[in-house]
């Protein structure tokens, strides 16, 4: 089964670097991914495509504060400098045939 | 720049149907580069896939509401939408259209409430 984990909370510090993890289920190590971030009171934004491969197509207007990277089942998004406004819930999404899933989603406080 | 724009009712009575639709502009409808969908989130709560269409007009929907639900393509207006029936208090949410993973509609609060 496919499935999308994530931890519920993380926290940083202003102008700090933080690195949020999303793990695909046993048997689904090479899927892509999707990093999306929620602002409070909004809509999702697509944040970046990120391939098994680490590489990762970011969207429109997207900062180079953002970024990802792959390690086995496990995908990152990596957001440095951190600001204010990145206060916001990052959900991962993956798709397969006939199938899509999110992850639960991380709560990320900026301290 | 490919951009989605849902509409419809509200608010919407237990045991009915809800009804949206999805207004896709700057790309068509056709394109097999997109899968178009629909996620939901309850208020509080996470994004919830609902289903997805094709190009080809072949759909797949959440196991947890395939029962209850039906989304079509309209090939000449660029829409697709949403049919939900039998709806309770529990289907209460944001809707949100999407094309492929990149492009999110603005959304759309549905309350279903008597």
């Amino acid at each position: 089964q496919l499935v999308l984990t994530q931890a519920p909370s993380a926290s940083a510090s202003l102008g700090a670097s933080v690195k949020l993890t999303c793990t695909l289920s046993s048997g689904h190590s090479t899927y892509a991914i999707a990093w999306h971030q929620q602002q409070p009171e909004k809509g999702p934004r697509f944040l970046m495509k990120l391939n098994n491969d680490g590489s990762h197509t970011k969207g429109d207007g997207i900062p180079d504060r953002f970024s990802g990277s792959t390690s086995g089942a496990e995908r990152y998004l990596i957001i440095s400098s951190l600001q204010s406004e990145d206060e916001a819930d990052y959900y991962c999404q993956t798709w397969g045939t006939g199938i899509v899933v999110f992850g639960g989603g991380t709560k990320l406080t900026v301290l | 720049q490919l951009q989605l724009q849902e509409s419809g009712p509200g608010l919407v009575k237990p045991s009915e149907t809800l009804s949206l639709t999805c207004s896709v502009s700057g790309g068509s409808i056709s394109s097999t580069t997109y899968f178009w969908g629909w996620i939901r989130q309850p208020p509080g709560k996470g994004l919830e896939w609902i289903g997805s269409v094709y190009s080809s007009g072949r759909t797949y929907y959440n196991p947890s509401l395939k029962s209850r639900l039906t989304i079509s393509l309209d090939t000449s207006k660029n829409q697709f939408s949403l049919r939900l029936n039998s709806v309770t208090a529990a289907d209460t949410a944001v809707y949100y259209c999407a094309g492929g993973v990149e492009s999110w509609g603005q959304g759309t609060l549905v309350t279903v409430s008597s």
